[in-house]
């Protein structure tokens, strides 16, 4: 099983331009996330997903956006970035909140200049 | 709003010697507590999930303690190898589908 596979591994984007970073999980899994990780700080939550159709936001969303019309995919868009968000992108997913672990993606390292 | 926190940030051990990994949070009302491992450039991998209603949990030489009253969680590593140098944290899920992490330990096993 492939997990969850997220695409770029790394980026560089200019202030105001835009981007889509990609997720992909073959688990069957309901529960989908999008966090963020900064130089010697915790995750912090971005976006998550319940299920295909349904999203809402997590701690720190300003600046960006996401859609779940599958199972399977939830991209993460970033528009007219900005250089504070400079990050490391997790995407993550579990079988269900509170019983099942989560399983994360390798990251998307993304420099805005 | 949950705060959770891990100190030390950074420990190095002698390769042998026995890990403990400190994690508290100020809101006891949580469903489960996970610890993570973060290799360099990777992503996190789930270690340990202890339910609520659980004490402690074991896989192999890991075993992690739930104290809700008190907020802590610990991570035992026993007998620690040069492959467990990596950074761990752990993570607290509460109401609201909320899941807040710490910032982490930088573990470094000598060999």
């Amino acid at each position: 099983n492939a997990g969850v596979t997220q695409t770029p591994k790394f980026r560089i984007l200019k202030i105001g331009q835009s981007m889509t970073l990609q997720c992909t999980q073959d688990m069957n899994h309901n529960y989908m996330y999008w966090y963020r990780q900064d130089p010697g700080m915790g995750l912090k939550l971005i976006y998550y997903s319940v299920g295909a159709g349904i999203t809402d936001k997590g701690e720190v969303p300003n600046g960006y956006n996401v859609s779940r019309s599958t199972t399977e995919d939830f991209p993460l868009r970033l528009e007219l970035a900005a250089p504070s968000q400079t990050s490391v992108y997790f995407c993550a997913s579990s079988a269900d909140r509170g019983n099942s672990p989560l399983h994360f993606g390798n990251g998307t390292r993304l420099t805005v200049t | 709003k949950q705060e959770v926190t891990q100190i030390p940030a950074a420990l190095s051990v002698p390769e042998g010697e026995n890990l403990v990994l400190n994690c508290s949070f100020t809101d006891s009302a949580i469903y489960n507590l996970q610890w993570f491992r973060q290799d360099p450039g990777k992503g996190l991998t789930s270690l340990l999930l202890i339910q609520s209603s659980q004490r402690e949990q074991t896989s192999g030489r890991l075993n992690a303690s739930l104290d809700k009253s008190s907020g802590r969680s610990t991570l035992y590593i026993a007998a620690s190898q040069p492959g467990d140098s990596a950074t761990y944290l752990c993570a607290a899920l509460a109401a609201g589908n909320k899941l807040t992490f710490g910032g982490g330990t930088r573990v470094l096993v000598k060999p």
